[in-house]
């Protein structure tokens, strides 16, 4: 019973570049969260998604950031041209409905 | 802004001891508070969920859950250097419709003293 996975586990991206996470929900679970941890700081939520929804996004920064979960396949959070203040653990969670909800073990981003 | 709070310690507690991890919320609509403990370098996992108030006991955790002062807490008897870590109080709200939010707060780190 595989839980969350989440890949690369680590990323390293020179300044302008693009980075792409994905996130594979546990088996059964609809609903997919992103959260990011800048260091010493605590877990900043990014965006809400449901197959083919997204259901909030209020954490999202406007521009440069945007995620998706299709129906078919991993959710992705894309970064676009990434800066230096982008470097940071992003974790992937999901969720049967409302339930207890597992986190991935993270893609750590480092961008030079 | 619904927010989630803790202090961020550390807080330190000899070997052996109970360790006691507050949390408050400010959304009166929370259902749901989970505690969440994180190593450093590593991803958060679950140690408790809890729903309803009272206490709730799972080995050497017990959560407690006020929702009239908004406030959870977390017990740990018997604290072993194994136990330090930061802990991470979250709150989830439903957002109808199936939906659902969950808002962490930052975090208590804990030593456990040997």
């Amino acid at each position: 019973n595989a839980g969350v996975m989440q890949n690369p586990r680590h990323l390293v991206r020179r300044r302008g570049q693009e980075a792409r996470l994905r996130c594979s929900p546990m088996k059964g679970h609809s609903h997919v969260y992103w959260y990011r941890q800048l260091p010493e700081e605590g877990l900043k939520f990014m965006v809400y998604l449901q197959k083919e929804n997204i259901i909030d996004e209020s954490g999202m920064p406007k521009e440069r950031f945007s995620a998706e979960f299709p129906k078919e396949g991993p959710s992705i959070l894309r970064i676009q041209q990434v800066v230096r203040g982008d470097s940071a653990a992003y974790f992937c969670a999901s969720s049967l409905v409302g339930d207890t909800f597992y986190f991935g073990p993270g893609t750590r981003l480092t961008v030079l | 802004q619904k927010e989630v709070e803790q202090n961020s310690g550390p807080l330190s507690v000899p070997e052996g001891a109970i360790a006691s991890l507050n949390c408050t919320y400010s959304d009166r609509g929370s259902q749901s508070f989970f505690w969440y403990r994180q190593y450093s370098g590593k991803s958060p996992e679950l140690i408790m969920s809890i729903y309803s108030n009272g206490d709730k006991e799972d080995g050497r955790f017990t959560a407690q859950l006020n929702k009239a002062s908004q406030y959870v807490s977390l017990l740990i008897r018997d604290s072993q250097p194994s136990d330090s870590a930061t802990y991470l109080c979250a709150a989830g709200t439903g957002g109808g419709a199936g939906t659902y939010k969950y808002i962490f707060g930052t975090g208590t780190r804990l030593k456990v003293l040997a």
